[in-house]
């Protein structure tokens, strides 16, 4: 059974970084790509970026260019979500998920999701 | 980026009804369109990928539909299990994937 188990929650003040982390069990983890969407309360979904392990590489949403980081570590399993001069409209609750793509240039969907870190960004 | 649209915003229904929501990309985008269910307090669930395949567990009383720039997620007959928020996703203009504002669907 796929398991996506995120780091907890974190409040940050406005101006710095946080960096989430997701640890996957049960699956073959460079296998996938990893995305990464938000949520802000009250809020629909907003995705914020993915990488391929296996490739290393990642993309971001527009929105988000020069402020977020998504990395992975295939040795545990992990992908991290680093988003940097927080501000107040990025409390949000922050997913990772499982990305499966059905074949090359097909259609993608996310599967498994983890449970969800809180950042509330607050002076 | 793709703008997705859904209708309507809410609805309120009771157990047994049938239900229909409709998602509207601002192009076409083939069979590309996923669904998920949101809880309070939860993460979202996989419903329906590339518009009309059940995943796996979920039962059979949810079915998807459409290709284009249309889409609907029916619930044949609604259990109390299935109140929540639906939103679609559209992949096939990635990045970025876009999800629908979702439609929030409670007790009559």
């Amino acid at each position: 059974q796929v398991q996506l188990v995120q780091s907890g929650a974190e409040v940050k003040k406005p101006g710095s970084s946080v960096k989430v982390s997701c640890k996957a069990s049960g699956g073959t983890f460079s296998s996938y790509a990893i995305s990464w969407v938000r949520q802000a309360p009250g809020q629909g979904l907003e995705w914020m970026g993915g990488i391929i392990p296996i490739f290393g590489t990642a993309n971001y949403a527009q929105k988000f260019q020069g402020r977020v980081t998504i990395t992975a570590d295939e040795s545990t399993s992990t992908a991290y979500m680093e988003l940097s001069s927080l501000r107040s409209e990025d409390t949000a609750v922050y997913y990772c998920a499982r990305e499966v793509i059905v074949a090359a240039a097909g259609p993608t969907y996310l599967d498994y999701w983890g449970q969800g870190t809180l950042v509330t960004v607050s002076s | 980026d793709i703008q997705m649209t859904q209708s309507p915003s809410s609805l309120s229904a009771s157990v047994g009804d049938r239900v229909t929501i409709t998602c509207r990309a601002s192009q076409s985008i083939s069979s590309y369109l996923n669904w998920y269910q949101q809880k309070p307090g939860k993460a979202p669930k996989l419903l329906i990928y590339a518009a009309s395949s059940l995943q796996s567990g979920v039962p059979s009383r949810f079915s998807g539909s459409g290709s284009g720039t249309d889409f609907t997620l029916t619930i044949s007959s609604l259990q109390p299990e299935d109140f929540a928020t639906y939103y679609c996703q559209q992949s096939y203009s990635t990045p970025p994937t876009t999800f629908g504002p979702g439609t929030k669907v409670d007790i009559k």
